[in-house]
């Protein structure tokens, strides 16, 4: 089945450094969503990705698409305490060739940011 | 996440009793999904349901879990006769769309279910 594997696994950073992460899959991707968990809490959308080589900010984050449809990265400049937290990729499966809501997920970045 | 109710937020049962949990979708939102989510993994699809049906249950463990979305009240995850390994947040999403491309999915703050 789809499968999605983020790395890294978990990441600690200072406060002001940049993170980079990624999403890859062995499977073709329509959509990508990026999404933030904080403890306690369900995910929250982030950005949302519908074009293969699409590149979105969102304030501090900027996710792309991957041309080739089965990866996504997400970025994070100046980061902030309160960024911590478990980032998501997502993408909804195939039924019968079209995407629908039912969605993978990976196994999620955990994120520190130390002050 | 405003928009998504799910209750309770935390639910303790003993093992061979009922759990039942609770969904309102965001208003005008006719689609719901439900996912599991052990600790430290990623959620897991269980079900999808529009008013009144189940579209897709593949996710759903055949025995002792069922879901509803009747015509008027919320979405219902039960799960009947619970065993230790049920212990997990379960949270709902819910999309006025059937292509998540066009309306993604917003989540609600989940249950988290412990099993004694």
């Amino acid at each position: 089945g789809q499968q999605l594997n983020q790395s890294p696994q978990s990441m600690f950073i200072q406060e002001g450094e940049d993170v980079s992460m990624n999403c890859t899959s062995s499977s073709i991707f329509n959509t990508w969503l990026w999404y933030k968990q904080d403890p306690g809490e369900g995910p929250v959308l982030l950005i949302a990705l519908y074009k293969a080589g699409e590149l979105t900010s969102n304030g501090r984050l900027t996710a792309q698409f991957g041309i080739t449809r089965k990866d996504s990265f997400l970025n994070i400049s100046a980061s902030i305490p309160s960024d911590v937290g478990i980032y998501f990729c997502a993408g909804p499966r195939n039924a019968g060739g079209t995407s629908y809501g039912k969605l993978t997920f990976g196994q999620g970045t955990i994120l520190t940011v130390h002050p | 996440n405003a928009g998504v109710m799910q209750n309770p937020r935390h639910l303790v049962r003993r093992r061979g009793q009922e759990a039942r949990l609770r969904c309102s979708p965001m208003k005008g939102h006719s689609h719901v999904y439900w996912y599991r989510q052990l600790p430290e993994e990623g959620l897991k699809f269980m079900v999808y349901l529009q008013k009144e049906n189940i579209i897709d249950e593949s996710g759903m463990p055949k025995e002792r879990f069922s879901a509803e979305f009747p015509k008027e009240g919320p979405s219902i995850l039960r799960i009947q006769q619970v065993v230790r390994g049920d212990s997990a947040a379960y949270f709902c999403a819910s999309s006025n769309f059937r292509q998540t491309g066009n309306q993604p999915q917003h989540f609600g703050d989940g249950t988290r279910l412990s099993i004694l």
